[in-house]
Formats: C-alpha cells, structure tokens, sequence
C-alpha cells in the first residue's frame, strides 16, 4: 500500500523530555513537510524538506527539530525548549520540489502528543 | 503573507442535498494555487481538488466542484448530493508558484443528517 505512515498514533511527553515523531512514505515523493494543528485552527507549517539532507524552518520551528537522512523518512523531535507541545502533529508529502503551484500534498493519519 | 478566510459557522446540511462551502483569499500574486482539503473525525487530511489561478474552467472531482471567482479573490467549494460519510471539517489552502508553503484557513465544519 503506497503512503505515508505516522507513528505513533498517540505520544505523551513528560516535562523536559524530548520526544521523535516518526513519518515514513513509500509514495517516492522528494518533498516532506511536517504541520502542527490546535483545536479549532488550520494547520501550521513546523518544517519542510524538498531534498534529502535539506530542510527549511516554517513558521513555528522553535522547539523542533527534523532531519532528511534518506528519501523516505522525516521524523521530527520536539524538544524540551517546545513548552506548550500539546496538538496533533501531521506529516505530509509530495511530488514536485516548488516547481509547480500544483504541488498537491498528502497527509498521513498523524500523531496527538499530550504533555503528563 | 497569504490569508485564507473561512467564516462560515458549523453546518447542517440535509443527507443529498449540494452545500457550498466559502473561501476567500488575500494575495497579490498573480501565479498561486488553491486547495481543499477533507478531515474526518479520525484526523487525516484528504486532498479533494485543487484550481491553478491561470485555469479558465472551474476544478471539478467527482460530487466536488470549485467554484473560483478570480476577481473576487474567492474558490468556493460545492459537494452536490451529501452524503453521511461528507460530514467532516474543510479546510480550504493556498501555495504560490515556486513555494512549496500550503497555508491553511480554519476550516469549516459541515454534519450530513439523515
């Protein structure tokens, strides 16, 4: 089945721990992106990465970290710094690196991170 | 920077009945994209349609339809004969050309009832 994959489904965070969310496609897609979604509100842009070993801050990078070590993978850590980390973490993907406005990205299942 | 402008309240629309969902957006590029987006209760985000500012014919897919008033700055979103399994939020997003940047309104919650 050709997708993107979230993991875990739910994550919970102890008080100066740092946590990896997991997102992983087989969609052989060159663009990765990892958004941040609160109650009631749109999604918002954490991070992305059109290119392995690349990545760029979105915005609201503080408290995050990502890295691009191959194609497929794109975890992201939310570090210890991040002191309100409680939403729903999605993962995207897609096909084109910017070259093209139709640039359409498709989202895994997503991670809900509490804080204890 | 891009806004995108969802104000509708929550909706009921009646099971096969259309319901049309606003979208407007502030720009002013000429070469941008924009978006519909599905999010059931379970939380994944499904790509619906898309509508390239150059295209001349309004996006059509399947029971959804956009309906892009360029002028306007609108792309308002049409889902003809609702269905239960339509009752989700949608969010409507833009990304310029060249910008892999999807920025997203707050989305609109619809419920279907029999």
């Amino acid at each position: 089945d050709g997708g993107i994959t979230q993991s875990p489904k739910y994550l919970f965070r102890k008080e100066g721990q740092n946590v990896t969310l997991s997102c992983e496609q087989n969609l052989n897609h060159d663009a990765m992106y990892w958004y941040r979604q609160d109650p009631g509100q749109g999604l918002r842009l954490i991070y992305y990465s059109q290119i392995v070993n690349d990545f760029q801050k979105g915005d609201i990078a503080e408290g995050y970290s990502v890295s691009r070590e191959k194609k497929e993978s794109f975890p992201l850590t939310v570090t210890s710094a991040q002191k309100n980390p409680t939403a729903f973490y999605l993962c995207a993907s897609s096909s084109q690196a910017g070259t093209s406005a139709k640039n359409i990205q498709y989202f895994g299942a997503g991670t809900r991170l509490s804080v204890l | 920077a891009q806004k995108i402008t969802q104000t509708q309240p929550g909706m009921f629309v009646q099971e096969k009945e259309a319901v049309t969902l606003d979208c407007t957006y502030d720009t002013s590029d000429q070469s941008y994209g924009l978006f519909w987006y599905k999010q059931p209760s379970s939380g994944e985000m499904i790509f619906l349609i898309y509508q390239g500012s150059y295209d001349e014919q309004n996006a059509t897919e399947g029971r959804y339809s956009l309906n892009f008033q360029k002028a306007r700055k609108s792309a308002n979103l049409v889902i003809s004969a609702s269905q239960l399994g339509d009752s989700a939020m949608y969010f409507c997003a833009m990304v310029f050309y060249g910008n892999n940047r999807l920025a997203f309104g707050k989305g609109n919650q619809v419920v279907v009832i029999p």
